[in-house]
């Protein structure tokens, strides 16, 4: 697709259940990030891949969160156990590699909106 | 912490008017980008400035630079209802992940 495609763009679960989101990156886009967005806050950096390079897991708030990117293209993102405080919108973005955004910076999905109940 | 920030987190103004946000950061960057975006979705990226950039246009908007106060601003001239939005400055460096501020809401009262 032309652009960086997240699913599902909404997703409730119940508390302790665990959730998997989609990210599909622009095709040929080698740098991939997932950031968190809690109601009215900013962008919290999860995890970010480039390349063949080790991801730099860093932003990762516990041992439930994990992520992979398989075969340098998509990525998913797992929430094992969700507690309530993860509801939050979970944004995906994409840029070329890092010249790439460099001249035209990333783009982002839509998110998927996460609600623990 | 992040490595921008914005200020005003606020900002309320008349349609017409010119809005000015400005983001500091705390060490040396290799280039910094204003997004937008709209009901806490996806953000869409409206400019990018190196680090040996002073300013920027694109269109309506205007951004400068100042690597020796380790600071940004983003004009929008003669703004319109429909750039009521919330804005984020990404610090960029060479190897490193982008880290982005907490925002400005920007609300343009038609």
């Amino acid at each position: 697709g032309a652009g960086v495609s997240q699913s599902p763009s909404n997703k409730v679960t119940e508390k302790g259940k665990d959730v998997e989101l989609r990210c599909d990156p622009i095709s040929g886009h080698t740098a991939l990030y997932w950031y968190r967005q809690s109601l009215g806050q900013g962008l919290e950096f999860l995890i970010y891949f480039q390349g063949n390079s080790a991801p730099d897991k860093s932003g990762l708030p516990s041992d439930r969160f994990s992520a992979e990117r398989t075969g340098g293209s998509v990525s998913t993102l797992t929430i094992q156990r969700t507690q309530q405080e993860d509801s939050a919108v979970y944004l995906c973005a994409s840029s070329l590699a890092l010249q790439g955004a460099l001249n035209y910076g990333y783009t982002f999905g839509s998110g998927t909106r996460l609600t623990v109940v | 912490s992040q490595q921008g920030e914005e200020d005003p987190q606020a900002l309320s103004i008349q349609e017409g008017e010119n809005a000015t946000m400005n983001c500091s950061y705390k060490t040396s960057i290799n280039n910094l980008q204003w997004y937008r975006q709209n009901s806490g979705r996806g953000l869409v990226h409206l400019i990018l400035i190196r680090s040996n950039e002073r300013e920027k246009h694109s269109g309506r908007l205007r951004v400068t630079l100042d690597t020796s106060k380790k600071s940004s601003s983003l004009l929008i001239t003669a703004s319109r209802a429909a750039d009521t939005a919330s804005y984020f400055c990404a610090t960029d460096k060479k190897n490193q992940k982008v880290t982005f501020g907490i925002g400005t809401k920007l609300q343009v009262i038609p």
